[in-house]
């Protein structure tokens, strides 16, 4: 399970502030990813980074925000902007995003419990 | 994009039994469907995958079988264990935005009766 960490484990945030979540991998991996987790509904992809300094949005990208600047890090702000934060967020890394096979494994994080007071 | 359905969300199968969890793709130019098991309170984990130049795939007590024409694959477990019992999802890569990404299906909750 080593080579991609999340933090922290549970975050707490009350309405109208920013909190940012940690992700950090020492895979080498190119590709990370952000997914949110809510019960019955799987992983939805919020952003995606395929190379340093560049990121695209995913399907549920509003009240995110997300910097590439070095290869092992990709976090995560949830805005104030985003009306219904609280769910479990997952970061994930791959070789080579795009590719049919192997390199297109996506390693996940532990993973962030986010809640809203 | 690509849109992936998954069925059913949720599973009950008697220890020793098998189990069959169905899921369905768009996009005709999707080409590998890996399948990932989320233990409960733990990351999701790839367990098997294929690609759509291949109909069927094993791993032991686990199977993939994928039809393109009809545009679904199904993840087969055999003679379940209790330590199946988790929730697997399965995934497709196909066109997302102007790059190849993976889509998600809503998972399937996997219980193994003792």
């Amino acid at each position: 399970d080593g080579g991609i960490t999340q933090s922290p484990k549970y975050l707490f945030r009350k309405e109208g502030q920013n909190v940012t979540l940690s992700c950090e991998q020492n895979l080498n991996h190119d590709a990370m990813y952000w997914y949110r987790q809510d019960p019955g509904q799987g992983l939805r992809l919020i952003y995606y980074s395929q190379i340093v300094n560049d990121f695209q949005k995913g399907d549920i990208a509003e009240g995110y925000s997300v910097s590439r600047e070095k290869k092992e890090s990709f976090p995560l702000t949830v805005t104030s902007a985003q009306k219904n934060p609280t769910a479990f967020y997952l970061c994930a890394s791959s070789t080579h995003p795009g590719l049919a096979g192997p390199y297109n494994e996506q390693f996940f994080g532990p993973g962030t419990r986010l809640t809203v007071l | 994009g690509e849109n992936v359905e998954q069925h059913p969300s949720t599973l009950s199968v008697q220890e020793g039994d098998s189990a069959v969890i169905k899921c369905t793709y768009s996009d005709s130019a999707s080409n590998y469907f890996p399948w990932y098991k989320q233990e409960l309170g733990k990351r999701p984990q790839l367990i098997i995958d294929i690609r759509s130049n291949v109909g069927e795939k094993k791993d032991q007590r686990i199977a993939v079988t994928l039809n393109k024409t009809a545009k679904h694959f199904s993840l087969h477990i055999t003679e379940t264990q209790p330590e199946d019992s988790a929730v697997y999802f399965c995934a497709a890569l196909g066109e997302s935005g102007s790059a190849r990404q993976l889509t998600f299906g809503s998972g399937t909750q996997l219980t193994v009766l003792p």
